[in-house]
């Protein structure tokens, strides 16, 4: 089956820890993105990456850090810089054509211990 | 002005009800336009996009007034299926890529 999987489902994070979440996708789509998702708030663009070895910030790209080595991965870091890190964060690709859908994972919660 | 506003809701309605959504956006230029649906701790996924001429899937339509710059969505003879978190999602033409824009969802809460 073609999709997008992240993991973990839930991650907690120690105080002053950087913690790494998980997107793959075999859609074989060239973009991907990163969203964090806040109660009462849209979903907020960090990162995005529209082909391997490239990647661009989003609006609210402080405290977090992603890499695009391979087409189908594209970790992000949230790193202890990023003081309010508890959030739901979605993971999401697409083709990279004119109004292409771009097609989400199931998301990691992340929790500050 | 937000890029995108929608009313949070709840909107509380009995099965079988024609309920609907509206959505406003702020760029003028924007060309592309979805609905997507999210239920509680789970991911959006994409219900409908949004054309000129307006489109209907079975028991959804959607409308597009670009002059008044907003989107609507019509949900017909509503199933407790329905029950969701609705977002308006629109892409402003001014970016070179796909960057979309999500409203903060409209609650629907469907009852038997």
């Amino acid at each position: 089956d073609g999709g997008i999987t992240q993991s973990p489902k839930y991650l907690f994070r120690k105080e002053g820890q950087n913690v790494t979440l998980s997107c793959e996708q075999n859609l074989n789509h060239d973009a991907m993105y990163w969203y964090r998702q806040d109660p009462g708030q849209g979903l907020r663009l960090i990162y995005y990456s529209q082909i391997v070895n490239d990647f661009q910030k989003g609006d609210i790209a402080e405290g977090y850090s992603v890499s695009r080595e391979k087409k189908e991965s594209f970790p992000l870091t949230v790193t202890s810089a990023q003081k309010n890190p508890t959030a739901f964060y979605l993971c999401a690709s697409s083709y990279t054509g004119a109004g292409e859908t771009q097609y989400f994972g199931p998301g990691t919660r992340l929790l500050v211990l | 002005r937000k890029e995108v506003e929608q009313d949070p809701g709840p909107f509380n309605v009995p099965e079988g009800a024609t309920v609907a959504f509206n959505c406003t956006y702020s760029n003028s230029a924007s060309q592309s336009f979805f609905w997507y649906r999210q239920d509680c701790r789970k991911e959006p996924k994409l219900l409908m996009s949004v054309y000129s001429s307006g489109n209907e899937d079975g028991r959804f339509t959607a409308q597009l007034n670009r002059a008044s710059q907003y989107i609507s969505l019509l949900i017909r003879d509503s199933k407790l299926s329905d029950s969701a978190t609705y977002l308006c999602v629109v892409k402003p033409m001014n970016t070179g890529f796909q960057k979309l824009v999500f409203g903060t969802g409209t609650r629907l809460l469907v009852s038997p």
